[in-house]
């Protein structure tokens, strides 16, 4: 069975002070690990999507990687609308459904 | 990215009553759809999924008469909430995905609330 763990639950940061988020998974076959942000009432956001070990995607001031069994999301210099809960999900080759982690809800100070 | 687009974004209904939900792919063919519940704080939980022309796979514990969804065409999916109670409250997701991609697109999110 698949699954994925993220951690921290939630992160605190002060506006620039990077920081990074973990999902670990165990799935049989990997087909995508996906990263989604999802703002409080909305549904979630595409970010990235990664394919195999030792692949990374950039987008403004994040940064995904991913290896065997994790991956994190890499926030630099975050800003205050960097605040909302990340989630990571992952899709076995076999199959067509996510499964999602418990999400890390980042909150960013000015 | 694509844009799926759900509709209502928020519903009040009475018990017993029964509710509709549409989610449209809007710039492409969406060959499967899937349908989550979401409970605050807590991560997506997928209810369904379902493919064009089919009928749908619900997850173990998910009521299919209560759950009704159908996925007519390539760019439409309805989940209908039959004879709803204040328990079936709840942030409802659907997500699309076409046949070449491996990632899907969510919509907004419906909130429903049963009085």
């Amino acid at each position: 069975e698949d699954q994925v763990t993220q951690s921290p639950e939630a992160l605190r940061l002060q506006e620039g002070e990077s920081s990074s988020l973990n999902c670990s998974y165990t799935v049989s076959g990997l087909r995508g690990l996906f990263w989604y942000r999802q703002d409080p009432g909305k549904g979630p956001e595409f970010l990235f999507t990664l394919y195999s070990a030792g692949e990374e995607k950039e987008k403004e001031r994040l940064k995904a990687t991913l290896t065997k069994k994790e991956s994190f999301l890499h926030i630099t210099a975050p800003k205050p609308e960097d605040s909302a809960t990340y989630l990571c999900a992952v899709r076995e080759t076999s199959g067509s459904r996510l499964t999602f982690g418990e999400g890390t809800q980042l909150t960013v100070n000015p | 990215g694509a844009v799926v687009s759900q509709h209502p974004s928020w519903v009040i209904c009475k018990s017993g009553t029964s509710v509709k939900i549409e989610c449209r792919s809007l710039d492409f063919q969406a060959t499967t759809m899937f349908w989550y519940r979401q409970f605050p704080k807590q991560s997506l939980m997928l209810m369904a999924t379902s493919n064009e022309g089919s009928k749908a796979t619900y997850e173990q514990g998910v009521e299919k008469d209560k759950f009704l969804i159908n996925h007519a065409s390539l760019t439409l999916s309805t989940l209908t909430v039959t004879s709803a109670h204040p328990e079936d409250s709840s942030f409802y997701i659907c997500s699309a995905r076409n046949s070449f991609n491996t990632e899907a697109f969510f919509g907004q999110g419906t909130r429903l609330t049963v009085v």
